[in-house]
């Protein structure tokens, strides 16, 4: 079945950049996605690239895609403190864009240090 | 406030209890969600209901029954719970299903079973 993996954990000081990486099985995904998660609170949608895009740039953000190794990336630039959370990466199941039909990771928590 | 309201936000419930979980929409989309967000575990798609039709459950035990009266309420009745069902129980909802569109999420609800 398909699977996304990501590491639990990544602490960074404030200013410097943040990379976050995910791996997932399905490659017939339409698209990927980033969401995130403050606490106490539910998933906020973040970033999102298309399958056929290599890289998708957001202000702070980047997402990269590599197809072939079916990984994913999310570096967030200058990372603040307030962009402390959980970092989740999924994908749409199979060829549906809706984003309510997604495969979630387990989450990275990024600590952002002063 | 992301126009996903969920009620309520806490609850702690005996194993032979009967409660219920509420969510409501005020975004005028057609399709509703509810995930289970347990701790070290990735996000687990319980129901999708797609103009309050439930279109997909995936395998979720019977203890947990949904219901969609109307597109923009979603409940999830919940009786003789195990301990192992305490999680954050998130809903979801989106526009359409088979092209791209954002799921909005509410904030949760945070389940504990005694």
């Amino acid at each position: 079945g398909e699977d996304v993996e990501q590491s639990l954990f990544l602490s960074v000081r404030e200013g410097d950049s943040s990379v976050i990486n995910c791996t997932y099985t399905d490659s017939s995904s339409t698209y990927l996605y980033w969401y995130k998660q403050e606490p106490g609170a539910g998933l906020q949608l973040l970033t999102y690239i298309f399958s056929n895009m290599d890289m998708k740039q957001d202000q702070r953000l980047t997402v990269l895609l590599n197809k072939k190794d079916k990984h994913l990336s999310l570096r967030i630039a200058d990372t603040q403190t307030g962009d402390s959370a959980i970092y989740f990466c999924a994908e749409s199941e199979g060829r549906s864009g809706n984003t309510g039909k997604l495969i979630f990771g387990q989450g990275t928590t990024l600590q952002v240090k002063p | 406030e992301t126009g996903v309201t969920q009620t309520p936000r806490h609850l702690v419930m005996g194993m032979t209890n009967k409660k219920s979980l509420k969510c409501e929409q005020h975004l005028g989309h057609n399709a509703m969600y509810w995930y289970k967000q347990s701790a070290k575990k990735p996000l687990e798609l319980m129901f999708v209901y797609s103009l309050e039709e439930r279109v997909e459950n995936n395998s979720v035990p019977s203890r947990f029954s949904p219901e969609c009266p109307n597109s923009s309420h979603l409940f999830l009745h919940l009786h003789t719970l195990q301990p192992e069902d305490s999680a954050l129980y998130l809903c979801a909802s989106s526009q359409g299903q088979g092209v791209f569109a954002e799921a909005f999420f509410g904030q949760g609800t945070r389940l504990t079973v005694v």
